[in-house]
Formats: structure tokens, C-alpha cells, sequence
């Protein structure tokens, strides 16, 4: 079974700040994808940054970047000069090449960026 | 970039009746996914289409179905509707599997 947890239901950042959103999860496939999905307050889910399990750097996009750390099945988002529109739900997202084709979604991190 | 389109964007049905949910994948895109997100809820898989055929089956109620269209589009049809089928269902797609999924806007069912 595939399983994919946010341990921090909610996470507040000063605006111009560096935050960071945790995620873990399980799998026992071998070739699979991490990513972070972003759910405004419009509900639109929009994909963040995608992370290829066989990769050992680090994907980044612009001020997002991740940390995988495979071992440890860990796969946490930075957010670097947190803005405003930062704000939203975040979902990290797990697909396991060989098993089901759905994504797996953790029960999110709400993100507060304060002015 | 084209994106997901979806249709309606709102939907208001009463309990029993019959919703029918569109989706027009990004041009190219050959695979589509439907997921159900109730209020505060992750989205949850519910089948997907992969070359008009449907590719795998999540936690769909017998009383949905869905199918894929020659032209790539899909179609989700819900009938004898339950108060707890009001979510926000997202259809997304991809360029074959596994590449990244691209999410619509989604459609707000409200069953009264």
C-alpha cells in the first residue's frame, strides 16, 4: 500500500520568510514520483514541483525547492521569500510506477503567510 | 498554456437525480483522471482513462460511471445522487502515464 503523511495540519510564515512543509511516506515500489500540489483558496490544484525518485538532486523552482531524502522516505517543501499569494493548502502527492496510476494525496498542510 | 477545462464549474442537483461532469484534457494529452475532494478532505482517485480505455479503478460508487471519447474527453455520470456525493470533483490529464498530472479547476456538486 502506498501512504503519503503531512504530519503539520497548519503552518504560519512572516511574509518574506523561509518555510518549510514536511512530508513523508511508503511505498514499495521502486520507481515512483513525489510531488507538491497547491490548493488556493479558489480550490484549483496546482502542481508546485515534481521530484523523480530515481533523481538524486534535489528539484527546485524558482523559490520552491525540495528536500528528498530517499532512506528516510522523507520529502519536504522550502519555500523561500514567502509572498502573499503563498497562501493555501498544500498537498504532497505520491505516484508508484507499477502499482495503481492514481496519485496518493496526504491530508495537507494549510499555509498561512502573515504581512 | 491550454489547460483542463471543465464543465459545469457549479452544479446543483436534488437527491436521485442525474449529474452529468465534462472534462477536456490539455491538447495531446492522451490519459485522464477523475478524483472526488470533499470539504476539507484529500482528493480521492476514482478512475482513469488511458487511449479511451478505461486504465484503472479507484473508490467509484457503482452508481458513477465514466467513459473517454474518440476526441479525448471525458465524461463522469453520476446518477441517483446522495447528499454525500456534494464535493468538488477534479478531472486532470497527462501525456501518457507517468507524467505529471495536470489539474481542472474542478466542478462544486451541491445535492440538496
Amino acid at each position: 500500500a502506498q501512504t503519503v503523511t503531512q504530519s503539520q495540519p497548519e503552518m504560519s510564515v512572516q511574509e518574506a520568510e523561509t518555510v518549510t512543509l514536511s512530508c513523508t511516506y511508503d511505498t514499495s515500489e521502486s520507481d515512483y514520483y513525489l510531488f507538491w500540489y497547491k490548493q488556493p483558496p479558489s480550490r484549483q490544484m496546482i502542481l508546485v514541483i515534481r521530484q523523480e525518485a530515481y533523481k538524486q538532486q534535489n528539484a527546485t523552482e524558482n523559490r520552491f525547492s525540495v528536500n528528498f531524502q530517499k532512506a528516510a522516505k522523507s520529502f519536504s517543501l522550502k519555500i523561500s521569500d514567502s509572498q502573499l499569494g503563498d497562501a493555501a493548502m498544500y498537498f504532497c502527492a505520491l505516484y508508484s510506477k507499477g502499482g495503481s496510476e492514481k496519485l496518493v494525496f496526504g491530508k495537507g498542510t494549510k499555509l498561512t503567510v502573515n504581512p | 498554456a491550454a489547460g483542463v477545462i471543465q464543465s459545469p464549474r457549479h452544479l446543483i442537483k436534488e437527491k436521485r437525480e442525474t449529474a452529468t461532469l465534462k472534462c477536456y484534457p490539455i491538447p495531446r494529452h492522451d490519459t485522464v483522471y477523475w478524483y472526488q475532494q470533499g470539504p476539507g478532505q484529500d482528493p480521492q482517485f476514482l478512475i482513469s482513462f488511458y487511449e479511451k480505455m478505461q486504465s484503472d479503478k479507484g473508490s467509484i460508487p457503482d452508481r458513477f460511471s465514466a467513459q473517454q471519447f474518440s476526441d479525448y474527453h471525458s465524461e463522469l455520470n453520476m446518477s441517483s445522487l446522495e447528499l454525500g456525493d456534494s464535493a468538488l470533483y477534479f478531472c486532470a490529464s497527462s501525456l501518457s502515464v507517468p507524467e505529471t498530472q495536470y489539474f481542472g479547476p474542478g466542478t462544486r456538486l451541491l445535492v440538496l
